[in-house]
């Protein structure tokens, strides 16, 4: 099985940073990485697929980036709308989740 | 549009079989490349991919429950069925369908709480 390892588990932010989570895969998973928002109660929200290719209608602060198995997800300005948790999953064997980045107010 | 629903039991007794089933709107579950996954999560805790089935009616399994789990579809009825035996405990969780077509999760139901408890 391959293991997807996010970091931080929470992240506290301001409004206005520059976040980073890193996702790293137990395996080489290549470039098939996803990125979902989860909001509390809320089905999770695909974000990004392929590592970077950002999803219709997903503002373009959201940057996926990697390869292999170090992966990272940037947000150039947080915004009021992204505190939430985040997820990488892997899809080059099977389907793996990491266990989430919570991004909460500072 | 694409819309999934899940639709089964809230509570299931310990031993129990969880029957779920996942009905879907603005796609066909025989149109070639077109999967269905389920994902379940844990209350406050991380997703845990579960099962998927392709329009052509293979089947994939996670490995560390795959003695457990059952997928089907009923193209006719847009609906895939998940069923889960010897429940415990530990399965609680909110129970996700999602559409797979590229390989990730796209659009995902709204998901339905199942909690195991005598």
């Amino acid at each position: 099985d391959i293991q997807m390892t996010q970091s931080p588990s929470t992240l506290s932010a301001s409004v206005g940073d520059r976040i980073t989570i890193t996702c790293r895969a137990s395996q080489n998973v290549g470039y098939w990485l996803a990125w979902y928002q989860q909001k509390p109660g809320k089905a999770p929200k695909l974000l990004i697929s392929k590592t970077s290719s950002l999803e219709s209608g997903v503002p373009s602060r959201f940057r996926g980036s990697g390869s292999g198995t170090e992966f990272t997800l940037t947000i150039s300005s947080l915004q009021p709308d992204d505190f939430a948790t985040y997820f990488c999953q892997q899809y080059n064997a099977f389907w793996t989740f990491g266990q989430g980045t919570k991004v909460e107010m500072k | 549009q694409i819309t999934l629903t899940e639709s089964g039991p809230t509570l299931v007794r310990p031993t129990q079989t969880l029957t779920l089933t996942c009905t879907v709107s603005g796609f066909s579950l025989s149109t070639s490349g077109v999967a269905v996954g389920w994902i379940r999560q844990p209350p406050g805790k991380a997703l845990e991919w579960l099962a998927l089935i392709y329009w052509d009616d293979d089947k994939r399994y996670s490995p560390s429950l795959k003695n457990r789990l059952t997928i089907t579809k009923d193209t006719s009825k847009s609906q895939v069925v998940l069923t889960m035996t010897n429940m415990d405990p530990v399965d609680t969780a909110t129970y996700y369908c999602a559409h797979n077509v590229r390989k990730y999760f796209q659009y995902w139901g709204q998901g339905s709480l199942v909690t195991v408890s005598s």
